[in-house]
């Protein structure tokens, strides 16, 4: 599995576009990206996931690079409950997640 | 659908003793893994079932353990308790575990060891 690395902390005002970086230089051309969020002690909540293109839900878009080295977690308008640890993970056929320290987003009113 | 549920939701227990937990992933999901997450090493990964057999498993003592039953609802048992083991435990379930496959996460088990 691809490592990734994240900032460590974050802010974003509510209501504003919260972009979330994520470097997975290594990655393989069979690894897909993953993110996923907790709040804290809950379980990580599925966001989305993407392999080349770019993706969008109704939670969040995904956006990759071309070189897929780096990959940006957009929440378009970020909401007080939208304060967590996210988690960016690379995973290959057959592995397991491997989650990292994520990066910590407050959303501040 | 119904989530992945994990029970129970809090567990006290003391140091020797041992500690069965149990899963129910979301209908028609067949693979289940187990993570520990402490404040110290965060999130890890303890091993993954797949029909009934284990497919994967993370490096961790043999006091854990874990089993699947052919309905897919997944057990983990902790023998010998140790205050390190003090964690929450968290269930996931996918369709069959693969690369594109999304994984789900219950609410955890809230294991106290004294």
């Amino acid at each position: 599995d691809a490592k990734t690395t994240q900032p460590t902390s974050m802010d974003c005002a509510e209501g504003r576009a919260a972009n979330l970086p994520c470097n997975h230089s290594t990655i393989s051309g069979n690894e897909y990206v993953y993110w996923y969020r907790q709040i804290h002690s809950q379980g990580p909540q599925y966001i989305i996931h993407g392999l080349k293109n770019n993706e969008t839900n109704e939670m969040a878009s995904l956006i990759i690079t071309e070189d897929r080295k780096s990959s940006t977690l957009i929440l378009p308008h970020a909401t007080l409950r939208d304060t967590a640890v996210y988690y960016c993970i690379g995973r290959n056929y057959g592995q397991n997640f491997v989650f990292g320290p994520g990066t910590r987003l407050s959303v501040l009113p | 659908k119904a989530g992945v549920t994990q029970t129970p939701r809090y567990l006290i227990k003391t140091r020797g003793q041992q500690v069965t937990l149990s899963c129910s992933p979301i209908s028609g999901h067949r693979s289940v893994s187990w993570y520990q997450q402490t404040p110290g090493q965060g999130l890890q990964f303890l091993f993954e079932y797949f029909s009934e057999t284990q497919r994967n498993k993370g490096n961790f003592p043999g006091r854990f353990s874990g089993r699947q039953f052919s309905n897919s609802r997944s057990e983990m048992n902790v023998s010998t308790l140790e205050l390190g083991d003090s964690a929450l435990y968290l269930c996931a379930s996918s369709f069959r575990g693969g690369s594109g496959d999304t994984q789900y996460f219950g609410p955890g088990t809230r294991l106290t060891v004294l």
